[in-house]
């Protein structure tokens, strides 16, 4: 089963850009890479998501290098309101299409 | 996601209970994951049905059942509770026919089992 590694912490700046990387090295050529954020102990809630071109939404950019074995989820003006546990998944499609959350990101926005 | 609720949103118990975790959702989606998160961690997943006759086992399902009574209903169930089972439970919804396959969760339900 594809996982992913995700930095425990990271600050930023509040207006300025959060890149927040994840490594998925044994993603399969079928499996999207999917981003979730959790705000305190709410359930989580969805970001964006990918199989191997870039995307872009209201929300946030992610960009997934060429091999697919990385990806960075961007925030291109982190509010404080952005201060959360993000989590990069990586969707199995041969068995249920289940997600497969990591430890996920701690990003602290700083005033 | 007001969609998509849980009961009780928290509950107290002792080890040997039996415990029922209720989620309903009124997004009309076909498939339901039931997730447990333990402190500081990600979500694990329990179990999923993709429709009412269909349960499937998550990495963690030993100690847990459950029950899909309708297309908006699936239930949890902790047949005899046990203190390594506290841990805040997530229901989940999606689509089998929105081509994003996002997955909608409710606030979640924080359980204890003293």
């Amino acid at each position: 089963d594809a996982k992913t590694t995700q930095p425990p912490s990271m600050d930023c700046a509040e207006g300025r850009a959060a890149n927040l990387p994840c490594n998925h090295s044994t993603i399969s050529g079928n499996e999207y890479v999917y981003w979730y954020r959790q705000i305190h102990s709410q359930g989580p809630q969805y970001i964006i998501h990918g199989l191997k071109n870039n995307e872009t939404n209201e929300m946030a950019s992610l960009i997934i290098t060429e091999d697919r074995k990385s990806s960075t989820l961007i925030l291109p003006h982190a509010t404080l309101r952005d201060t959360a546990v993000y989590y990069c998944i990586v969707r199995v499609v041969n068995t249920g299409n289940q997600f497969y959350f990591g430890t996920g990101t701690s990003l602290t926005v700083i005033p | 996601d007001a969609d998509v609720t849980q009961t009780p949103r928290n509950r107290i118990t002792k080890t040997g209970k039996r415990i029922m975790l209720e989620c309903s959702q009124t997004k009309g989606h076909d498939r339901m994951y039931w997730y447990r998160q333990d402190p500081g961690l990600g979500l694990q997943l329990i179990y999923y049905s993709f429709d009412v006759k269909d349960i499937n086992k998550g990495e963690i399902s030993d100690g847990y059942s459950v029950s899909r009574q309708a297309q908006a209903k699936f239930s949890l169930s902790l047949e005899s509770a046990i203190p390594n089972q506290t841990a805040l439970y997530f229901c989940a919804t999606s689509d089998s026919g929105a081509p994003n396959r996002e997955q909608f969760f409710g606030p979640g339900t924080r359980l204890t089992v003293l």
